[in-house]
C-alpha cells in the first residue's frame, strides 16, 4: 500500500488476557517506531527498529511489552497479560534513511476494560 | 522525562485571529518536527527544520526553530476552522535516532 497500515483499527479486551497489533510499513522504509497515544497527548516512545540492527527498547515500559519485526518488513507489538492502564492508542511510523520524516499509520485504539 | 514541553497545551479561538504555539526543552536538537494529528488518524508531518535561526512558512503557517535549537514556535495566522487539531512538536538529537515528542497542543477554531 501507499501508507502505513495497522491493524486492528480498534481492539476492546478483558484484563489479563494477550493482545497482539501489526503495523505494515511502507515498502522499502528501513526503520519502524511503536509509540502510544493517551487521550489528547502526546506520544511516548515504545521501541524502535532499524535495520537488521538490534532493537531500541528502551521506551518498553515492562517486560509484559514486546515487540519483533520479521523479514525487516512487519510489526508486531505485542502485550501479555494486559492491564487497564495499557488502554491507549498504539501508533506505528515508518521512516526512510533519509531525509528522516515519519509516516504515521492510524492506530490501534487498545481498550482492556 | 518529558525533553520538550509545549504550551498552550488548550486552545480555543474565533476564526481569523492569530496564535502561537510554544515547543520549549532545555536539550539541543539536531532537528525538530512540526506534525498535525486529527481525530482518529495518525500525526501527519508539516515541516522539518533543522538549522538554529531557521524560518520556513507553509501558507498562513510560519515555523521558527531558536538559534541555539532548544526551542520552537508555530505561528498561524488567519486561523480556519481546518486549522483545528492536534500539534506536536517532535525533536531528534544528534546522539540517536528517537524521537521526543512534545506534550501537544489541542487547537479549536470556532466558526
Amino acid at each position: 500500500g501507499a501508507g502505513v497500515s495497522q491493524s486492528p483499527s480498534n481492539k476492546v479486551t478483558e484484563k489479563g488476557k494477550d493482545v497482539e497489533l501489526r503495523c505494515d510499513p511502507i515498502s522499502g522504509h528501513t526503520a519502524l517506531y511503536w509509540y502510544r497515544q493517551s487521550l489528547g497527548q502526546g506520544l511516548e516512545f515504545l521501541i524502535y527498529f532499524q535495520g537488521n540492527s538490534a532493537p531500541d527498547k528502551s521506551g518498553l515500559p515492562s517486560d509484559r511489552f514486546s515487540a519483533e519485526r520479521t523479514g525487516g518488513s512487519v510489526s508486531t507489538l505485542t502485550i501479555q497479560r494486559t492491564q487497564q492502564e495499557d488502554s491507549a492508542v498504539y501508533l506505528c511510523a515508518s521512516r526512510s534513511r533519509t531525509p528522516g520524516e515519519q509516516f504515521f499509520g492510524p492506530g490501534t485504539r487498545l481498550t482492556v476494560l | 522525562t518529558q525533553l520538550l514541553e509545549q504550551s498552550p497545551q488548550f486552545l480555543s479561538i474565533q476564526e481569523g485571529e492569530n496564535l502561537t504555539v510554544y515547543c520549549n526543552s532545555s536539550s539541543v536538537f539536531s532537528s525538530l518536527q512540526w506534525y498535525r494529528q486529527e481525530p482518529g488518524e495518525g500525526p501527519v508531518l508539516l515541516v522539518t527544520v533543522v538549522t538554529g535561526g531557521e524560518v520556513k512558512k507553509l501558507k498562513r503557517l510560519t515555523f521558527q526553530f531558536g538559534d541555539a535549537r532548544k526551542d520552537s514556535s508555530l505561528h498561524i495566522t488567519a486561523a480556519q476552522p481546518g486549522d483545528t487539531g492536534l500539534y506536536l512538536c517532535a525533536g531528534v538529537q544528534s546522539t540517536g535516532n528517537q524521537f521526543y515528542f512534545g506534550t501537544g497542543t489541542s487547537l479549536t477554531v470556532i466558526p
